[in-house]
């Protein structure tokens, strides 16, 4: 079953610190890696997107990694702001006919405190 | 160019009574989904459509059902709500397209979604 694992459940870090999630998938077949950064009552929007043949990309202080050998991508979060504060999903698409499946992690959870 | 958008942002309901999500697009995107969030849960995909007439079961499509009669539109439908239903629901449209290495990327943009509570 092609699922999407995310660490840790939350994390608080102080204003100005960095701070590393983790995202495991079993998706097979791999097609591509998103990040989004949903904030508190409103829809998901995407952070970055790496295909099978990438294994690092960035948007602004957000660096995403992806190994597609261990199934495994990170988001780093560099100087974290208080605008950081937001949940974080990691979702993993697999081709099926043609059409693109996201499977969704559940998200990681950051508060960033001053 | 508004995106994605939904209708009504809030909503509460009694057990039995019926009522229709709406979700339009206008960025001429074939693909478009209803996904639930709850707490501690992933999105979970509903129901989603290929293009205008064709639409396919999700991951948790009981209790619900979906039309799409043009591009542009894409309901949700409740026809006996359920207090398992108490969610906040969101529309996504999306398209595909190619990428680097042989490989293919969906760029999917989602509304501001509807809190429905079930009473």
């Amino acid at each position: 079953k092609n699922q999407v694992e995310q660490s840790p459940q939350s994390l608080i870090i102080l204003e100005g610190k960095n701070c590393t999630l983790q995202c495991n998938y079993t998706v097979s077949p791999f097609s591509n890696l998103r990040w989004y950064k949903q904030d508190t009552g409103r829809g998901p929007v995407s952070l970055t997107i790496m295909t099978f043949s990438e294994n690092t990309k960035s948007n602004g202080r957000y660096t995403a990694t992806l190994d597609a050998d261990t199934k495994q991508s990170s988001l780093h979060i560099t100087a974290s702001q208080l605008s950081d504060s937001a949940s974080y999903i990691c979702v993993v698409s697999w081709e099926l006919g043609g059409s693109y499946i996201p499977t969704f992690g559940r998200g990681t959870s950051l508060i960033v405190h001053p | 160019n508004a995106g994605v958008t939904q209708t009504p942002k809030f909503q509460v309901l009694k057990t039995g009574q019926s009522m229709t999500l709406q979700c339009a697009q206008d960025m001429n995107h074939e693909y478009m989904s209803w996904y639930r969030q709850d707490p501690g849960m992933g999105l979970r995909l509903i129901h989603y459509s290929v293009g205008a007439g064709i639409t396919d079961q999700g991951e948790v499509p009981n209790g619900y059902n979906v039309s799409r009669s043009t591009t542009e539109d894409f309901p949700l439908r409740l026809l006996s709500a359920a207090p398992s239903q108490t969610s906040v629901y969101f529309c996504a449209s999306s398209y595909s397209r190619p990428a680097a290495g042989g490989a293919g990327i969906y760029e999917q943009y989602f509304g501001p979604g509807t809190r429905l509570t079930v009473t």
